[in-house]
């Protein structure tokens, strides 16, 4: 099975810090993904990649940063974490650009920002 | 724009009876895939089924089975024989199958409660 590690189940940070969410998958997916989600909002994508090296924005980038210097190896980054970050990530990963398109989640970090 | 809405926020069933929930989305286009993911409390989402539109057929999945109406846009989630541990947030999502932006579009979840 495919499997997604998101380094963090529950973070407190406070405000002005700066943040590291890991996401890591074992099955040589080329893309990954980083949502967050809000009750009443859903998912919202805040990032995309489809290589190593590669990113592309998604629907609610501001504030947020990505890296993927490794295939496997997808991290999210809030420079200066502020009270309105605090959410569910979920990080997911997929085979490729063709296919069915299924993504595989993470279990997710909560994120507490005081 | 696709957009997908799922007009029940919350719905409940009781253990062992049928029970479905809605999904309605807009496209122009005409090759494209519908998902239902699950996500059960403080646990991973999991995908629980999948249609490709260019199939007539409704897809199923153990208990699970959808009922696909393209002409009508619509996509509903049937539910058999309940049990507790198909309670769940559950979402609805379209993705089209052209180009290499094949990103999902989400509708904002509908939380299924099962009672024993």
């Amino acid at each position: 099975d495919v499997k997604v590690t998101q380094s963090s189940r529950y973070l407190v940070k406070r405000t002005g810090e700066k943040v590291f969410l890991e996401c890591v998958q074992d099955m040589d997916h080329e893309n990954m993904f980083w949502y967050r989600q809000d009750p009443g909002l859903g998912l919202r994508l805040i990032y995309f990649s489809y290589d190593v090296k590669m990113k592309e924005k998604g629907d609610i980038p501001e504030g947020y940063s990505v890296s993927r210097e490794k295939k496997e190896r997808f991290s999210l980054i809030l420079e200066s974490a502020s009270t309105n970050q605090t959410s569910m990530y979920l990080c997911a990963s997929r085979e490729g650009n063709t296919g069915a398109n299924v993504l595989t989640f993470g279990a997710g970090s909560r994120l507490t920002v005081l | 724009a696709q957009t997908v809405t799922q007009s029940q926020p919350e719905m409940s069933v009781q253990e062992a009876e049928t029970v479905t929930l809605s999904c309605t989305y807009d496209t122009s286009e005409s090759d494209y895939y519908l998902f239902w993911y699950k996500q059960p409390p403080s646990r991973q989402m999991i995908l629980v089924i999948r249609q490709e539109a260019y199939k007539q057929q409704n897809a199923t999945e153990n208990r699970f089975s959808v009922n696909f109406q393209k002409a009508a846009k619509s996509f509903s989630l049937k539910i058999s024989d309940s049990q507790l541990g198909d309670a769940a947030m559950y979402f609805c999502a379209w993705s089209t199958n052209a180009g290499n932006n094949r990103k999902l579009i989400w509708g904002l979840g509908t939380s299924l409660a099962v009672n024993p």
